[in-house]
């Protein structure tokens, strides 16, 4: 299963709304989740079961989707969601990424 | 809390193999699979395998079928990745993970920086 992302970069400014799409090559369910990833650090889920809220992750990031088409979407931008994110399916080996976004700061 | 500690970076020179381990801490080891995650140099992220701690079966992605063996020490806590027959495209960081059943990967480890140069 490929998973497609996009954009694969992204300027926005804090206050913004941003949206990450993430689509399957083939139906994959709900079973997608959504992960941050900063330099020099592991990824860190934010959304699971493509809408599940991680715990302790703020509200202004909410997930979306089912089948193929995913999105993940930020409101309100802060500082420090300026990140990599990517997408990974887990409904089958290969559990595989997206190739990831880059969300910099206009 | 739990923890994923993995060993320091290493270099390595064609042809050779490396092995990374992960020890885990702050949960009942035989409870949470462990899958393996490389990131080449700006690149993004890609599934290398899965093991079961408690019974050491694991899977592995096809591309790197024959070349990588995951093992686990229940007595330790620790799982290992060994990646032999290395290439320069084999530079990445090495990450271990959790899986939570509810279908992602919650716990990683900090990360193993291998290089592989001649």
């Amino acid at each position: 299963i490929q998973l497609t992302q996009s954009p694969s970069s992204l300027s926005a400014s804090v206050g913004d709304r941003v949206t990450i799409t993430c689509r399957a090559s083939q139906g994959i369910s709900s079973y997608l989740a959504w992960y941050q990833q900063k330099p020099g650090k592991a990824p860190k889920v934010l959304i699971y079961g493509a809408s599940t809220l991680q715990s302790g992750v703020p509200l202004r990031f909410s997930g979306s989707g089912s089948g193929t088409d995913f999105t993940l979407t930020i409101t309100s931008l802060q500082p420090e969601d300026f990140a990599t994110y990517f997408c990974q399916h887990l409904n089958g080996y290969p559990y595989t990424f997206g190739q990831g976004t880059k969300l910099e700061i206009k | 809390q739990v923890q994923l500690v993995q060993s320091g970076a290493e270099v390595k020179k064609p042809g050779a193999s490396v092995k990374v381990s992960c020890k885990a801490s702050g949960y009942t080891f035989s409870n949470k699979y462990i899958h393996w995650v490389r990131q080449a140099p700006g690149q993004g992220l890609e599934w290398m395998g899965i093991i079961n701690p408690s019974v050491g079966a694991s899977t592995y992605a096809q591309t790197f079928q024959g070349r990588v063996t995951l093992t686990s020490d229940t007595s330790t806590s620790t799982v290992y990745m060994e990646l032999s027959s290395l290439k320069s495209e084999d530079t990445a960081v090495y990450f271990c993970a959790t899986y939570n059943w509810k279908s992602y990967f919650e716990y990683w480890g900090q990360g193993s920086l291998v290089t592989v140069s001649s």
